[in-house]
């Protein structure tokens, strides 16, 4: 079955230190991936999306992500993140004809 | 080009009321998806409209429902709401279905159960 997980739930790091946030996905295919970014009660925001082609995705607001088949990962960096890089993070996949969310992992930046 | 716009932007209703949710999608966009954003179970699928006809739906009562006019506009109903259906409802729409392509999220519809 499809599934996607995203193993923290929450990540606190300093403002201009480097962040990773983890996804796996679950999916016999080929499979269509993002990253999308929530503020506070607000709707959702893509940050980068994967389809095919270079494993490495290029996003907004200077993240990245690279798609490594062998591990079912999709991983979201960003090399020095900012204050305003605080919200929550969803890794979500595409796969036949719907959408499959993580739970999220929740950033706090630290001054 | 406009993005996905959901009306109203919050509600207070109280249990056993119903509710309709309104979605107008991106122009061109013929996909529009519904989901349900709590605390406790995070974004769930419920349901997704594609040129007027419910493609797939999520596990949910059936007290929700939903129809897709032809403009690709998309209405939600919930009836005889109960506690735990106060959540946010998200809309997306995509010019596919979904798993083709991405999905552009509205800001929701904060709905609160009393």
């Amino acid at each position: 079955a499809q599934s996607v997980t995203q193993p923290d739930i929450h990540i606190t790091v300093s403002e201009g230190a480097s962040l990773e946030l983890r996804c796996n996905y679950s999916y016999g295919a080929t499979p269509y991936l993002f990253w999308y970014v929530q503020s506070p009660g607000q709707g959702l925001q893509l940050l980068l999306k994967y389809f095919s082609g270079d494993t490495l995705v290029q996003g907004i607001k200077g993240f990245e992500a690279e798609f490594k088949r062998s591990q079912s990962s999709f991983n979201l960096r960003k090399p020095s993140v900012h204050w305003s890089d605080a919200a929550e993070y969803f890794c979500a996949l595409g796969a036949g004809n719907q959408f499959y969310f993580g739970t999220g992992t929740s950033l706090t930046v630290i001054p | 080009k406009a993005g996905v716009t959901q009306t109203p932007r919050y509600l207070i209703k109280t249990r056993g009321q119903q509710v309709t949710l309104s979605c107008s999608p991106i122009s061109g966009h013929r996909s529009v998806s519904w989901y349900q954003q709590t605390p406790g179970q995070g974004l769930q699928f419920l349901f997704e409209y594609f040129s007027e006809t419910q493609r797939n739906k999520g596990n949910f009562p059936g007290r929700f429902s939903g129809r897709q006019f032809s403009n690709s506009r998309s209405e939600m109903n919930v009836s005889t709401l109960e506690l735990g259906d106060s959540a946010l409802y998200l809309c997306a729409s995509s010019f596919e279905l979904t798993g083709g392509g991405e999905q552009f999220f509205g800001p929701g519809t904060r709905l609160t159960v009393l």
